[in-house]
């Protein structure tokens, strides 16, 4: 199985900030990589998929990065409605794995 | 608009069973492969079952092999999980999910949580 190291696990950050979250695959995925956001008690919301390529409606702030093993979500400026666990997920090959979450708070 | 909507989830006692189900609308369910994804309470997020759109091809995480089985009922638009032998770590929110051909999930429903508890 792959398996998704996400860094780091929880981050405090400012509206307006620059945020940066890592993904390390196991083994390479070529871009077989997407990008969840959840709430909580909600869903996860997919907001990036095959590495770079942003789901509809989602807001341009957000971008993806990355290929072979080692992949990058950006905020460019956060907003407050931002502040949500993130999740990388590959679908190169079965089983399908995530990573273990990314925990965005308000510093 | 896509719609996806769990139901089934509950209490049940360790080796106990249940059937979850996820009635799709708003897209054509005979040519989507289906997931299930579960949250156990305070955790991430883990992959359980594929089923692909024709029922051709079932794949299942290590975890619940040989005890779940997914199956679908396309006439019905409806998706199934027929969850056997449950264990205290299989405790969680189950959500299903529509495949989008290349492996990630845009539409999943709200989740059913599934409590196994003696």
């Amino acid at each position: 199985d792959i398996q998704m190291t996400q860094s780091p696990s929880s981050l405090s950050a400012s509206v307006g900030d620059r945020v940066t979250i890592t993904c390390r695959a196991s083994q390479t995925i070529t871009s077989y990589l997407n990008w969840y956001q959840q709430t909580p008690g909600k869903a996860p919301k997919l907001l990036i998929y095959v590495a770079s390529n942003l789901q509809s409606g989602v807001p341009l702030r957000f971008s993806g990065s990355g290929s072979g093993t080692d992949f990058t979500l950006t905020i460019s400026s956060l907003q407050p409605e931002d502040f949500a666990t993130y999740y990388c997920q590959q679908s190169y090959s079965t089983p399908w794995t995530f990573g273990q979450g990314t925990k965005v708070e308000i510093k | 608009q896509v719609q996806l909507v769990e139901s089934g989830g509950g209490v049940v006692q360790p080796g106990g069973s249940l059937r979850l189900s996820c009635a799709a609308s708003g897209f054509t369910f005979t040519s989507y492969g289906m997931h299930w994804i579960r949250q156990a309470p305070g955790k991430g997020l883990e992959w359980v079952a594929f089923i692909r759109y024709d029922d051709t091809t079932k794949y299942y995480a290590d975890s619940v092999k040989g005890r779940f089985i997914i199956s679908r009922d396309n006439s019905k638009n409806t998706l199934f999980l027929q969850m056997n032998s449950l264990r205290a770590e299989d405790t969680a929110v189950y959500h299903c999910a529509r495949d989008e051909k290349l492996g990630y999930f845009n539409y999943w429903g709200q989740g059913t949580l599934v409590t196994v508890s003696s």
